[in-house]
Formats: C-alpha cells, sequence, structure tokens
C-alpha cells in the first residue's frame, strides 16, 4: 500500500471555529510531513515529523498545531484560522534515511481550506 | 524561501512533441527529485537523480544533473494529453535533514490533443 489518505477533501470554516485535519500513512515511513500550497505556488513545508517527534517547525504561526499520535497518523489542528490561511494542505511521508539517503515523499490528495 | 527556479514557467506543446523544463538550484544537494502535480491534486514523485549521476531515465523521462552549474533538467518524450500538469523540481540541501524538501517555483506543462 503505497497511500497516503486525507480527510476531508474540503472544509470551509469560520476564523472562530476549530477543526483538525487528518493524514494517515502504512508504508512503514517514519518521517511525517505537513506542507501548505497556495495557487499556482509551491508546496511549503510546515512541519516535519521523525519518530513521532517534532523534529522541523518552519515558524508557523500557533494557530496551526500539529500532532502525531503514533507511526501512521498526523493531525493538523487549525484554530482561529485567518482568511489568508486558505490553501491546499497537503500530507507527505517517506523513510529516514539520513543525509546520504534519496528520500522520495509520497503525498496524499491534500485538503482544500477556505477560511470565511 | 525556495531554493529552486525552474524555466518556464509555463509550456504548451502539441501531443506527441517533447517537453524540456530546466531547474536551478543554490546549495549543495545529495539529490535532485521531480514531482508532478496535477491540478488541485497532491504531488507525485517522478524520479530521483543523486549527485554523483549525470544523467537518469525512467519511461519516457530522462533527467540530467549539472552540479557544477547547479541545474538539472526533465525532458518528457512522446508527450501525452495526461502529461498535462505541473512539475516541481525538489532539493534537500546537503547541510540539513535530507527530510526537508525545497520545491521549486514549478512548470505548468499543458500538452494539447
Amino acid at each position: 500500500d503505497t497511500e497516503v489518505t486525507q480527510t476531508p477533501k474540503h472544509l470551509v470554516m469560520g476564523m472562530t471555529n476549530k477543526k483538525s485535519l487528518k493524514c494517515e500513512q502504512h508504508m512503514g515511513h517514519r518521517a511525517m510531513y505537513w506542507y501548505k500550497q497556495k495557487a499556482k505556488k509551491p508546496p511549503e513545508l510546515m512541519f516535519v515529523y521523525s519518530y513521532e517527534k517534532l523534529s522541523i517547525n518552519e515558524s508557523v504561526p500557533s494557530r496551526f498545531s500539529p500532532e502525531c499520535p503514533n507511526s501512521s497518523l498526523l493531525n493538523l489542528h487549525l484554530h482561529a484560522l485567518q482568511p489568508e490561511d486558505s490553501a491546499l494542505y497537503l500530507c507527505a511521508s517517506s523513510r529516514l534515511l539520513g543525509l546520504a539517503g534519496g528520500n522520495e515523499q509520497y503525498f496524499g490528495p491534500g485538503t482544500r481550506l477556505t477560511v470565511t | 524561501s525556495q531554493q529552486g527556479e525552474e524555466d518556464p514557467q509555463a509550456l504548451s506543446i502539441q501531443e506527441g512533441e517533447n517537453a524540456t523544463m530546466n531547474c536551478s538550484y543554490k546549495t549543495s544537494i545529495n539529490n535532485l527529485q521531480w514531482y508532478r502535480q496535477n491540478s488541485g491534486r497532491g504531488l507525485v514523485h517522478l524520479i530521483l537523480i543523486r549527485s554523483n549521476e549525470r544523467e537518469k531515465h525512467s519511461g519516457r523521462l530522462r533527467v540530467t544533473l549539472d552540479t557544477s552549474k547547479k541545474s538539472s533538467s526533465l525532458l518528457i518524450t512522446a508527450s501525452r494529453a495526461a502529461d498535462t500538469a505541473s512539475y516541481f523540481c525538489a532539493t534537500p540541501p546537503r547541510e540539513t535533514s535530507g527530510s526537508r524538501l525545497t520545491f521549486g517555483e514549478g512548470t505548468q506543462l499543458t500538452v494539447n490533443p
């Protein structure tokens, strides 16, 4: 199974709402990622988890809160978002091979988030 | 900040023609990867070329890497309408964890039937 799944596919939320994005993989990958992608732009890395521990936070505002409950699941908790946070949120996973190894990433289909 | 720059930003060709996209990067790398993204969907890994390789093939894809010029190219031969997508190069900088991929700005390829 080389699939990364994400739910929901679409999400509309108000600025006072709390919601969560979910991501799951069963490839045994020990690195998982959240990216944000605006229209016609490349994905921008938000967070990286290695062995269920947060290893990279790219100075993301605290209204985004990641969580990795186990090696297969990754959540992104959203609270008090702004309209400019509207974007496609992509989850990815990969093996951890260190500096010398390849680390191709497997992406989920994304969650299209609209903040009103 | 994005490390890679790609050109052209947009490319429109007829089915059957070849498409060439270029990517430049700034720092030393261990490998360079190419991904494809269909509109509004997730990215799909196409090919990885290591810093000690100069050329790599996979089906209709040919990737070259010139580390002296810090550039790479992706050639798609005999293009099909289904190849219409955005193509991104991505690099993990050598001095950082291999987990951090930085994507180029991407090339939007349109293959007309």
